[in-house]
């Protein structure tokens, strides 16, 4: 099965610009989707498809890809951004893969 | 508004089975794939198991197949999840999930549910 690597801590200073990104061979076919998760609360779809986003996700979240990298941008980061972000795709065989999870910490 | 449910967690012994169901509402349940995901205490998210919107097709991460059967009951608008064969690593909170796509799946999970906790342990 495919897997999807993230890396696991990344930092960002209040109202900076913060990339994320996610790894793995799956995404050369599929495109990747995000999610944030709080705390005790359940992941919400932040980021799917090419790079739409559900309502009531703030546009400063976006994505984008090339080739086997998929990438979450969050430009002018809040406090509130500060949460565990994960990717996933579907691959070839109709399974799905996640990463293993990015802890952002806003400071 | 879209709202999934979660019910049927618990402790459970080693070598036990335990069926989860997820009671959904505010969309078209027959059109849209669903899907189980669990996060272990403390881990990441892990993928357990897609259905088709008409339940003809069903994918399993490998750590599962063999033990779990995902279903749907479209009169009903409830997805299940049957465990059998529990193990201590299958401790963790499962979700279940609408997938974002029409008739398709592409791992695109929007909304989840609250999540119910099972417990393996003797």
């Amino acid at each position: 099965s495919s897997e999807l690597t993230q890396d696991p801590a990344v930092s960002v200073a209040l109202g900076q610009t913060v990339r994320i990104t996610c790894q793995g061979d799956s995404l050369r076919s599929y495109y990747a989707s995000w999610y944030q998760q709080k705390p005790g609360q359940a992941p919400v779809l932040v980021i799917y498809g090419k790079n739409n986003r559900p309502s009531g996700i703030p546009d400063r979240f976006s994505g984008s890809s090339s080739g086997n990298t998929a990438s979450l941008t969050i430009t002018g980061a809040q406090a509130e951004d500060e949460a565990d972000y994960y990717c996933n795709s579907r691959d070839s065989s109709g399974t799905v893969v996640f990463g293993g999870g990015t802890k952002l910490t806003v400071l | 508004q879209v709202q999934l449910v979660e019910s049927g967690g618990g402790v459970v012994q080693p070598g036990r089975s335990l069926r989860l169901s997820c009671a959904a509402s505010g969309f078209t349940f027959s059109s849209y794939g669903m899907h189980w995901v669990r996060q272990a205490p403390g881990k990441g998210l892990e993928w357990v198991a897609v259905i088709s919107y008409d339940g003809s097709n069903k994918y399993y991460a490998d750590s599962v197949k063999g033990r779990f059967t995902i279903s749907r009951d479209n009169s009903k608008n409830t997805l299940y999840l049957q465990m059998n064969s529990l193990r201590a690593e299958d401790t963790a909170v499962y979700y279940c999930a609408k997938e974002e796509a029409v008739l398709l799946w592409f791992g695109e999970l929007d909304p989840w549910g609250q999540g119910t906790l099972v417990t393996v342990s003797s």
